[in-house]
């Protein structure tokens, strides 16, 4: 049983750029929520994606933006990359039917530095 | 608005000591979920327990064990007979859910916990 993925691990961009991260959530898994880790901090939620919509947000800029694919899969994309936004970004999914549960797995996540 | 508290910044204990991490948190929902995670370097956060607001049992798991307090909004996690293998970061955090899934978590800034040998 796959658990969630995420690519790249490590990415280095400038300032400026845009970059997009990716997320294939565990198995069976419809819902992806991506998160933010600044380095020691504790993750802050961005944004969740259901059936290839934005269901909830966090205080996050337009600047953050995400789709979520036909198979669950989920892209989260950064325009403008400004320095505050070098962290660890991590990736999580469920499934919306348990949410009794509120069960969330986490990825490995992709660590971005912006220089 | 939700908020989750972890005012231990870092602990640091020797091998086989007990140890408690402390978790605070705020919200005006009566249904509510709280998790602990561990956080180890290589990043990846592994889940450890979640409980509901209705339910206010204590569990025990091995070497862990959590008290989960109401009246004191309090979801404190205890380590027995630590072992090095538990150094780790681990953070303490609060989901909801508004209505057709699970909300995304609100977390605290967690305990760098230090096992020495």
């Amino acid at each position: 049983d796959a658990g969630v993925t995420q690519s790249p691990t490590h990415l280095i961009k400038t300032r400026g750029q845009q970059v997009t991260l990716r997320c294939s959530p565990k198995s069976g898994h419809d819902t992806v929520s991506w998160y933010q880790q600044a380095l020691g901090q504790g993750p802050q939620f961005i944004f969740q994606y259901y059936e290839e919509e934005e269901r909830q947000r966090g205080n996050f800029p337009d600047r953050f933006s995400g789709h979520q694919f036909p198979n669950y899969s989920s892209e989260l994309n950064v325009n403008a990359l400004l320095l505050g936004d070098s962290a660890l970004y991590l990736c999580a999914s469920s499934l919306v039917k348990d949410w009794y549960y509120n069960e969330q797995f986490f990825g490995p996540g992709t660590r971005l530095t912006v220089l | 608005a939700q908020k989750v508290t972890q005012a231990q910044t870092e602990i640091s204990v020797v091998e086989k000591e007990d140890v408690t991490l402390d978790c605070v948190y705020e919200t005006r929902d009566t249904t509510y979920y709280l998790f602990w995670y561990k956080q180890p370097p290589s990043g990846e956060l592994v889940f450890l327990i979640r409980r509901n607001s209705f339910d206010e049992q204590n569990e025990i798991s091995g070497r862990y064990s959590w008290n989960f307090q109401k009246s004191t909004s309090s979801f404190n996690f205890t380590i027995t007979a630590s072992q090095v293998v538990d150094s780790a970061v681990y953070f303490c955090a609060l989901g909801m859910n508004s209505g057709g899934g699970a909300d995304g978590l609100t977390f605290g800034k967690g305990t760098h916990l230090i096992i020495q040998p």
